[in-house]
Protein backbone atom coordinates (compact mmCIF):
# COMPACT_ATOMS: atom_id res chain seq x y z
CA UNK A 1 0.00 0.00 0.00
CA UNK A 2 1.29 2.88 -0.95
CA UNK A 3 1.84 5.96 1.54
CA UNK A 4 3.14 9.55 1.75
CA UNK A 5 4.08 11.61 4.78
CA UNK A 6 4.89 15.27 5.04
CA UNK A 7 8.05 16.12 6.90
CA UNK A 8 9.35 19.81 7.73
CA UNK A 9 9.30 22.89 10.14
CA UNK A 10 6.26 23.92 11.89
CA UNK A 11 6.51 27.03 11.96
CA UNK A 12 8.26 29.56 9.51
CA UNK A 13 9.29 33.06 9.76
CA UNK A 14 7.84 36.09 7.59
CA UNK A 15 9.30 36.48 4.45
CA UNK A 16 11.61 33.25 5.13
CA UNK A 17 11.52 30.18 3.10
CA UNK A 18 8.69 27.36 3.42
CA UNK A 19 10.51 23.97 3.38
CA UNK A 20 9.01 20.32 3.21
CA UNK A 21 9.43 17.11 2.10
CA UNK A 22 7.28 14.09 1.11
CA UNK A 23 8.51 10.56 1.62
CA UNK A 24 6.94 7.87 -0.95
CA UNK A 25 6.84 4.28 0.88
CA UNK A 26 5.31 0.97 -0.66
CA UNK A 27 6.38 2.16 -4.07
CA UNK A 28 8.85 3.65 -6.20
CA UNK A 29 8.55 7.28 -6.80
CA UNK A 30 9.72 6.56 -10.88
CA UNK A 31 7.04 4.04 -11.97
CA UNK A 32 4.15 4.37 -13.77
CA UNK A 33 2.58 7.79 -15.38
CA UNK A 34 1.98 9.28 -11.90
CA UNK A 35 2.92 12.75 -10.99
CA UNK A 36 3.50 13.84 -7.26
CA UNK A 37 1.80 16.81 -5.95
CA UNK A 38 1.48 19.53 -3.31
CA UNK A 39 -1.63 21.07 -1.88
CA UNK A 40 -2.78 23.46 0.97
CA UNK A 41 -5.39 24.48 2.72
CA UNK A 42 -5.82 27.29 4.69
CA UNK A 43 -7.72 27.76 8.03
CA UNK A 44 -11.39 27.90 6.84
CA UNK A 45 -11.11 28.16 3.25
CA UNK A 46 -10.96 25.38 0.78
CA UNK A 47 -8.09 23.46 -0.81
CA UNK A 48 -5.99 24.77 -3.36
CA UNK A 49 -3.63 23.00 -5.54
CA UNK A 50 0.12 23.97 -5.33
CA UNK A 51 2.29 22.48 -8.25
CA UNK A 52 3.07 19.09 -9.08
CA UNK A 53 5.94 17.15 -10.22
CA UNK A 54 7.20 14.62 -12.53
CA UNK A 55 9.77 11.80 -11.81
CA UNK A 56 11.62 13.36 -14.72
CA UNK A 57 11.57 16.48 -12.62
CA UNK A 58 9.51 18.00 -15.28
CA UNK A 59 7.53 20.35 -13.16
CA UNK A 60 3.49 22.50 -13.14
CA UNK A 61 3.09 24.99 -11.08
CA UNK A 62 -0.12 27.44 -9.49
CA UNK A 63 0.08 30.35 -11.38
CA UNK A 64 -0.92 32.07 -8.85
CA UNK A 65 1.61 30.65 -6.69
CA UNK A 66 4.80 30.42 -9.34
CA UNK A 67 7.13 32.97 -8.77
CA UNK A 68 7.68 31.65 -5.40
CA UNK A 69 7.77 28.16 -5.43
CA UNK A 70 10.22 25.09 -6.35
CA UNK A 71 9.14 21.85 -6.37
CA UNK A 72 12.22 19.04 -6.65
CA UNK A 73 12.36 15.37 -6.64
CA UNK A 74 14.73 13.02 -5.69
CA UNK A 75 14.45 9.62 -6.81
CA UNK A 76 16.86 8.23 -5.09
CA UNK A 77 15.44 8.89 -1.48
CA UNK A 78 11.96 8.21 -2.86
CA UNK A 79 11.03 11.82 -1.92
CA UNK A 80 10.13 15.27 -3.73
CA UNK A 81 10.03 18.77 -1.80
CA UNK A 82 8.60 22.10 -1.50
CA UNK A 83 10.00 25.75 -1.06
CA UNK A 84 7.47 28.63 -0.67
CA UNK A 85 9.92 31.53 -0.91
CA UNK A 86 9.10 35.10 1.47
CA UNK A 87 6.24 33.91 3.07
CA UNK A 88 3.38 35.51 5.03
CA UNK A 89 0.80 34.94 6.87
CA UNK A 90 -1.74 33.90 4.39
CA UNK A 91 0.74 30.84 3.65
CA UNK A 92 -0.41 29.43 7.20
CA UNK A 93 -1.92 26.00 6.14
CA UNK A 94 -2.11 22.53 6.32
CA UNK A 95 -0.18 21.59 3.49
CA UNK A 96 -0.40 18.20 1.59
CA UNK A 97 1.75 15.75 -0.50
CA UNK A 98 -0.02 13.40 -3.07
CA UNK A 99 0.08 11.47 -5.87
CA UNK A 100 -1.31 12.64 -9.02
CA UNK A 101 -2.82 10.37 -11.72
CA UNK A 102 -1.93 11.00 -15.39
CA UNK A 103 -5.47 12.09 -15.99
CA UNK A 104 -5.01 14.73 -13.07
CA UNK A 105 -6.68 13.20 -9.82
CA UNK A 106 -5.23 12.52 -6.87
CA UNK A 107 -5.33 8.86 -5.85
CA UNK A 108 -3.20 8.57 -2.69
CA UNK A 109 -2.49 11.38 0.23
CA UNK A 110 -0.43 12.13 2.63
CA UNK A 111 -2.37 13.33 6.44
CA UNK A 112 -1.04 17.00 6.02
CA UNK A 113 0.93 18.87 8.33
CA UNK A 114 -0.06 22.18 9.58
CA UNK A 115 2.51 25.07 8.93
CA UNK A 116 2.25 28.46 10.33
CA UNK A 117 4.26 31.48 9.54
CA UNK A 118 4.65 33.34 12.32
CA UNK A 119 7.27 35.70 13.99
CA UNK B 1 -12.61 27.44 -12.91
CA UNK B 2 -14.45 28.02 -9.54
CA UNK B 3 -15.89 24.94 -8.30
CA UNK B 4 -18.73 25.52 -5.70
CA UNK B 5 -20.57 22.60 -2.94
CA UNK B 6 -23.37 22.63 -1.63
CA UNK B 7 -24.86 22.56 1.28
CA UNK B 8 -21.70 23.75 3.32
CA UNK B 9 -23.20 21.44 6.00
CA UNK B 10 -25.58 18.22 5.84
CA UNK B 11 -27.11 16.79 8.16
CA UNK B 12 -28.73 12.99 7.81
CA UNK B 13 -29.70 10.51 9.80
CA UNK B 14 -27.81 6.66 9.58
CA UNK B 15 -29.29 4.59 7.17
CA UNK B 16 -30.65 7.68 5.17
CA UNK B 17 -29.68 9.12 1.87
CA UNK B 18 -27.19 12.15 1.23
CA UNK B 19 -27.02 13.75 -1.71
CA UNK B 20 -24.15 16.29 -2.06
CA UNK B 21 -23.97 18.79 -5.13
CA UNK B 22 -21.08 20.21 -6.88
CA UNK B 23 -21.03 22.97 -9.52
CA UNK B 24 -18.54 24.16 -12.16
CA UNK B 25 -18.29 27.91 -13.06
CA UNK B 26 -17.71 26.28 -16.75
CA UNK B 27 -18.10 22.88 -18.24
CA UNK B 28 -15.71 20.64 -17.01
CA UNK B 29 -16.99 17.53 -18.91
CA UNK B 30 -16.55 14.60 -16.94
CA UNK B 31 -13.04 15.32 -15.37
CA UNK B 32 -14.83 15.78 -11.76
CA UNK B 33 -13.31 13.37 -8.82
CA UNK B 34 -14.98 13.41 -5.42
CA UNK B 35 -12.92 12.76 -2.24
CA UNK B 36 -13.59 12.23 1.78
CA UNK B 37 -11.81 13.22 4.79
CA UNK B 38 -12.21 12.64 8.15
CA UNK B 39 -10.09 13.70 11.26
CA UNK B 40 -6.61 11.67 11.80
CA UNK B 41 -6.98 9.90 8.18
CA UNK B 42 -5.31 10.89 4.83
CA UNK B 43 -8.11 12.27 2.25
CA UNK B 44 -9.29 8.99 0.15
CA UNK B 45 -10.28 9.42 -3.52
CA UNK B 46 -14.40 8.25 -3.85
CA UNK B 47 -14.91 8.94 -7.60
CA UNK B 48 -13.20 10.13 -10.71
CA UNK B 49 -14.63 10.19 -14.06
CA UNK B 50 -17.58 11.77 -12.60
CA UNK B 51 -19.27 8.45 -12.43
CA UNK B 52 -16.32 6.03 -11.56
CA UNK B 53 -15.80 4.60 -8.30
CA UNK B 54 -12.12 4.35 -6.96
CA UNK B 55 -10.60 1.00 -6.33
CA UNK B 56 -12.41 -0.26 -2.80
CA UNK B 57 -15.06 2.34 -2.57
CA UNK B 58 -18.57 0.61 -1.44
CA UNK B 59 -21.13 0.58 -4.21
CA UNK B 60 -23.45 3.32 -1.46
CA UNK B 61 -21.00 5.59 -3.22
CA UNK B 62 -22.09 6.77 -6.23
CA UNK B 63 -21.42 9.90 -8.41
CA UNK B 64 -23.22 11.69 -11.41
CA UNK B 65 -23.42 14.26 -13.95
CA UNK B 66 -21.42 16.52 -16.57
CA UNK B 67 -20.89 19.43 -17.77
CA UNK B 68 -21.27 22.12 -15.30
CA UNK B 69 -23.74 20.09 -12.47
CA UNK B 70 -22.36 16.85 -10.40
CA UNK B 71 -23.74 14.74 -7.77
CA UNK B 72 -22.59 12.48 -4.99
CA UNK B 73 -24.96 10.45 -3.38
CA UNK B 74 -24.62 8.10 -0.67
CA UNK B 75 -27.36 5.64 -0.66
CA UNK B 76 -27.60 4.58 2.80
CA UNK B 77 -25.39 6.05 5.65
CA UNK B 78 -23.05 4.24 7.14
CA UNK B 79 -21.49 5.82 10.46
CA UNK B 80 -18.31 5.76 8.91
CA UNK B 81 -19.36 8.08 5.93
CA UNK B 82 -20.02 11.22 7.98
CA UNK B 83 -17.03 13.64 7.12
CA UNK B 84 -16.07 16.48 4.83
CA UNK B 85 -16.48 15.60 1.20
CA UNK B 86 -14.85 17.81 -1.70
CA UNK B 87 -14.83 18.02 -5.57
CA UNK B 88 -12.18 18.71 -8.04
CA UNK B 89 -11.95 19.66 -11.14
CA UNK B 90 -8.98 18.26 -13.83
CA UNK B 91 -10.60 19.24 -17.06
CA UNK B 92 -9.10 22.89 -17.59
CA UNK B 93 -5.58 23.44 -15.22
CA UNK B 94 -3.57 25.15 -14.43
CA UNK B 95 -4.88 25.41 -11.40
CA UNK B 96 -7.17 22.38 -10.32
CA UNK B 97 -9.24 23.39 -8.65
CA UNK B 98 -11.54 21.93 -5.65
CA UNK B 99 -14.74 23.07 -4.12
CA UNK B 100 -14.88 24.35 -0.26
CA UNK B 101 -16.14 21.00 0.76
CA UNK B 102 -19.39 20.39 2.66
CA UNK B 103 -19.49 18.56 5.84
CA UNK B 104 -21.98 15.66 6.08
CA UNK B 105 -23.27 15.61 9.86
CA UNK B 106 -25.25 12.92 11.74
CA UNK B 107 -28.75 14.32 12.69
Amino acid sequence: QLQLQESGPRLVKPLETLSLTCTVSGGSITSGRHFWGWLRQPPGKGLAWIGSIYHSGNTYYNPSLKSRLTISVDTSKNQFSLKVNSVTAADTATYYCSRQTGDGYFDYWGLGTLVTVSS
Amino acid sequence: IVMTQSPATLSVSPGERASLSCRASQSISSNLAWYQRKPGQTPKLLIYGASTRASGIPARFSGSGSGTQFTLTISSLQSEDFAVYFCQQYNNWPPYTFGQGTKLEIK
